[in-house]
């Protein structure tokens, strides 16, 4: 079992819907957990940095994580064509490796 | 946050050679990370660098394959050696900023012919 999994996709919504991206993970020593957008030939882009559990929002991304059901989110609302990339969550136990996700392929259709 | 840069941003190489991959970050930074991936594959660590000491690398990754300088809290190079068609990927470098999420930079995608 891998300590973090998430739905490789590929996933493809109407421009203007709701996206939900998700992962979960086996380690509870992870605290730290991130969402990255990864354009075609671009590094990873960092969109929301979240410690511990709750909820946190930036304009139209909203992240969640979920500690004692291991799992966390990535929420865009009002998509744009322009939010199409490989979604990726990450997590880390503190100032360590970070341990990443298959990464989600989105597709938002003008 | 911190910026990364990171040189070359591609390059075509023959089998048996090898590559030196840079990174320069705009801030001083205690551990840096350099990562692989492969076409459509998630990142996969090679090793972490930290300042004055040798690099800590993941199974599977050695020294003799892919050796690691950081000579300063803001510069690292990684050396892809001896190249065969199986090292062609993507190679990432990151660091953790001191204030929170993990920053790359834009990635050096090889290609080994």
């Amino acid at each position: 079992q891998k300590e973090v999994e998430q739905d490789p996709g590929p996933l493809s919504v109407p421009e203007g819907a709701i996206v939900s991206l998700n992962c979960t993970y086996s380690n509870s020593a992870f605290q730290y957990f991130m969402w990255y957008r990864q354009y075609s030939r671009k590094g990873p882009e960092l969109l929301m940095y979240t410690y511990s559990s709750g909820n946190k929002e930036d304009g139209r991304f909203t992240a969640q994580v979920d500690k004692s059901s291991k799992y966390i989110s990535l929420f865009i609302r009002d998509s744009q064509p322009s939010d199409s990339a490989t979604y990726l969550c990450a997590m880390s136990a503190g100032a360590q490796k970070l341990v990443f996700g298959q990464g989600t392929r989105l597709t938002i259709n003008p | 946050s911190a910026v990364i840069s990171q040189k070359p941003s591609r390059d075509i190489c023959q089998r048996g050679t090898s590559l030196t991959i840079q990174c320069q970050v705009d801030s001083q930074v205690t551990m840096m990370f350099w990562y692989r991936q492969q076409p459509g594959q998630s990142l996969t660590l090679i090793a972490t660098a930290n300042q004055g000491s040798e690099a800590t690398y993941e199974s599977g990754f050695v020294i003799d394959k892919f050796p690691i300088s950081r000579p300063n809290l803001t510069f690292s190079t990684l050396t892809v050696s001896n190249m065969s068609p199986e090292d062609s990927s993507i190679y990432l470098c990151s660091c953790q900023p001191p204030d929170g999420g993990y920053t790359f930079g834009s990635g050096t995608r090889l290609t080994v012919v």
